[in-house]
């Protein structure tokens, strides 16, 4: 079966500090992956997206992925986080014999001054 | 540039009555997908509207309906209301067919809907 795991729900950083948020997904056929944040109030903005080639993707807000085909994994990580990076990050896997996005539940980020 | 954008915010319905949700698609964009995010949750997909024909749904019973406009705007219906079916309903909107493979998605900032 199809399904995106994200095993953090909640996550606390200082600001400045690394972040790593962790994503495994199950796909049987060969998955595009993306990430996502939703801040309070908003829509889901798309961070970074993998389709193919090089398994280390840049986004914007500094955020960057990589890709573990091995350990079904997409793990998004910052070098230094931003009291604005406070929201919900969802991971999400699509791939070409579908149309729709699978989402994982989310993990909320607090960011402490 | 205009985003894609959702009516109304909020919306308190009582079980067993039927609602209306509204999206209007980002300009240029002519597919329209629909989710439900439950508290807590992940967003699930429940259909797409490509060129107003339904391309693809969830597993969403039929009380969950939709339409999409020669604009490409969408509705969003649900019938007989159930207090499950409270949660934040996200429309995204992008150019053609292949959100999952490489079409990016736009979504709007939802409606929110509360069933009592």
């Amino acid at each position: 079966a199809q399904s995106v795991t994200q095993p953090d729900i909640h996550i606390t950083v200082s600001e400045g500090a690394s972040l790593e948020l962790r994503c495994n997904y199950s796909y049987g056929a060969t998955p595009y992956l993306f990430w996502y944040v939703q801040s309070p109030g908003q829509g889901l903005q798309l961070l970074l997206k993998y389709f193919s080639g090089d398994t280390l993707v840049q986004g914007i807000k500094g955020f960057e992925a990589e890709f573990k085909r091995s350990q079904s994994s997409f793990n998004l990580r910052k070098p230094s986080v931003h009291w604005s990076d406070a929201a919900e990050y969802f991971c999400a896997v699509g791939g070409t014999d579908t149309d729709k996005l699978i989402f994982g539940t989310g993990t909320r980020l607090q960011v402490f001054p | 540039e205009t985003g894609v954008t959702q009516s109304p915010t909020h919306l308190i319905k009582t079980r067993g009555q039927q609602v209306t949700l509204r999206c209007s698609s980002q300009s240029g964009h002519n597919t329209v997908s629909w989710y439900q995010q439950a508290l807590g949750q992940g967003p699930q997909f429940i259909f797409q509207y490509y060129r107003e024909e339904e391309n693809g749904r969830g597993n969403f019973p039929p009380r969950f309906s939709g339409l999409q406009f020669p604009n490409y705007s969408s509705e969003l219906n649900v019938n007989a209301l159930e207090l499950d079916d409270s949660a934040l309903y996200l429309c995204a909107s992008s150019w053609g067919i292949g959100a999952a493979r490489g079409k990016e998605q736009y979504f709007g900032p939802g409606t929110r809907l509360t069933v009592t």
